[in-house]
C-alpha cells in the first residue's frame, strides 16, 4: 500500500548547526503534507504544512521543500538549539483536505550543546 | 483557547474492563479522529469523523467504538480491554482542508 517514510531514523547535531529531516512519498496523488514534531510524552504538534502547488514554505526558522518529481519531502531547521530535540514526522493526504492522514515512522533529531 | 484536550492523562485497566476515553476541541473544527501509537508503529487512525453525526473506520477500528457527541466532543470506548490495546491514544481535529492538531494524549495499560 501506499505509505510515508523516511531515509534516517535518527539525526544529530551540534547547537546552532542546520538541520535538515527528509521524507519520501510513494503517492503521486497526494497533494497535501505535513510536519509534526513530537517531544518525549507529548502530543505531535504541527510544524508546518505545503500543498503540492508549491514547492517551498517558509516559517519561522523551518522550511519544508517539496519535489514532486522524485516525491521528495524535507524539513530545514535553521539554528537548531536544543529545544528541538523531538521524533519529527512527515505526513501526506491524498484528498485535498485532511480527513486521512499516512504518517511516517519518524526521525528522532538530537540536538548536542 | 484550549486547543485539543483528553481525559484522563493515565488509565490503567484489567483484561475485560471498560472504559471511554473523552476528548474535546474548542477551535470549532469539522473533523475529529482518534489514534493509536505504538513503539515501531507511527501513529495508527482508529476512527475518524468528518463531521457531527458521521464516523468513520481507520486503519485498525477492531476493539473500539466511538461517539461523535457533538461539534466539539468526540469519544473512544473500550468495551472489553485486551492487553494489546495497551497504547497511547491521541486525539486530534482539523478544519476543513487544513492540518490535524494533537491532544497531548492518554497512556492506556491493559493488564
Amino acid at each position: 500500500g501506499e505509505s510515508v517514510g523516511l531515509h534516517l531514523p535518527t539525526l544529530s547535531v551540534q547547537e546552532g548547526d542546520n538541520s535538515i529531516i527528509n521524507c519520501a512519498y510513494s503517492n503521486s496523488a497526494s497533494d497535501y503534507f505535513i510536519w509534526y514534531k513530537q517531544e518525549s510524552g507529548k502530543g505531535p504538534q504541527f510544524i508546518i504544512d505545503i500543498r503540492s502547488n508549491m514547492d517551498k514554505r517558509q516559517g519561522q526558522r523551518v522550511t519544508v521543500l517539496l519535489n514532486k518529481t522524485v516525491k521528495h519531502l524535507s524539513l530545514q531547521i535553521a539554528a537548531t538549539q536544543p529545544g528541538d530535540s523531538a521524533v519529527y514526522f512527515c505526513a501526506e493526504n491524498i484528498q485535498g483536505g485532511s480527513e486521512k492522514l499516512v504518517f511516517g515512522k519518524g526521525t528522532k533529531l538530537t540536538v548536542n550543546p | 483557547n484550549a486547543g485539543v484536550t483528553q481525559t484522563p492523562k493515565f488509565q490503567v485497566l484489567k483484561t475485560g474492563q471498560s472504559m471511554t476515553l473523552q476528548c474535546a476541541q474548542d477551535m470549532n473544527h469539522n473533523s475529529m479522529y482518534w489514534y493509536r501509537q505504538d513503539p515501531g508503529m507511527g501513529l495508527r487512525l482508529i476512527y475518524y469523523s468528518a463531521s457531527e453525526g458521521t464516523t468513520d473506520k481507520g486503519e485498525v477500528p477492531n476493539g473500539y467504538n466511538v461517539s461523535r457527541l457533538n461539534k466539539r466532543e468526540f469519544s473512544l470506548r473500550l468495551e472489553s480491554a485486551a492487553p494489546s490495546q495497551t497504547s497511547v491514544y491521541f486525539c486530534a481535529s482539523s478544519p476543513r482542508g487544513g492540518g490535524q492538531y494533537f491532544g497531548p494524549g492518554t497512556r492506556l495499560t491493559v493488564t
